[in-house]
């Protein structure tokens, strides 16, 4: 069974700083790694996906790394602004075409 | 392009009666995932439907059921309510169903069991 832990559960950094949120997964054979972002009481909105054949994803001030042998994702947010602050939620796919998910980071980004 | 919608946004309901939530996917999109996001365990998958026949299901009891009409419009439907079932229910879709299609939720249906 595919498990995916997200260290730290949450963190606080001042506006202006680089956000580092890291995403490990138990089962190297997915397909796929997307990131989502969740605000409170909300759905998800998908950040970014990786295919398991890439290597880093990029948009805008977000950009994703995946090395699937590892089993390790990290999501960088560079210049973190107020609105960035949220749950961010990574998730991969497998063969059973289901998302399997970690808890989250949650992300206060102080002003 | 209109996101994945889903209807009602808010229910409250008590134990041991019904409700059916319903989800549109993005047009174009065939197949609709549920999942369950509780404080506890987080997100879980209950199942993915594709072409009206229900491909995987999640490790829910049978109380959960779902289905998939004709122009991809899922509802889920859980039965016998218990106090447990309160969470957040996110649809999510996907253009062709396959694992490495990108997966788009909806804004969730909010389900308070008292």
């Amino acid at each position: 069974k595919q498990e995916v832990t997200q260290i730290p559960a949450a963190l606080s950094v001042p506006e202006g700083e680089n956000l580092v949120l890291n995403c490990s997964f138990t089962d190297s054979a997915i397909y796929n790694l997307q990131w989502f972002r969740q605000d409170p009481g909300k759905g998800l909105t998908s950040l970014l996906l990786i295919q398991s054949s890439q290597r880093e994803q990029t948009s805008g001030r977000l950009n994703a790394s995946l090395d699937k042998s590892s089993g390790r994702s990290t999501l960088y947010i560079a210049a973190s602004q107020p609105g960035d602050s949220a749950t961010y939620l990574c998730a991969v796919i497998g063969g059973n075409n289901r998302l399997a998910f970690g808890k989250g980071n949650q992300v206060v980004v102080i002003p | 392009k209109a996101g994945v919608t889903q209807t009602p946004r808010y229910l409250i309901k008590t134990r041991g009666q019904q409700v059916t939530l319903s989800c549109s996917p993005i047009s174009g999109h065939r197949s609709v995932s549920w999942y369950q996001q509780t404080p506890g365990q987080g997100l879980q998958f209950l199942f993915e439907y594709f072409s009206e026949t229900q491909r995987n299901k999640g490790n829910f009891p049978g109380r959960f059921s779902g289905r998939q009409f004709s122009n991809s419009r899922s509802e889920m439907n859980v039965s016998t309510l218990e106090l447990g079932d309160s969470a957040l229910y996110l649809c999510a879709s996907s253009i062709a169903g396959q694992e490495y299609n990108e997966q788009f939720f909806g804004p969730g249906t909010r389900l308070t069991v008292l």
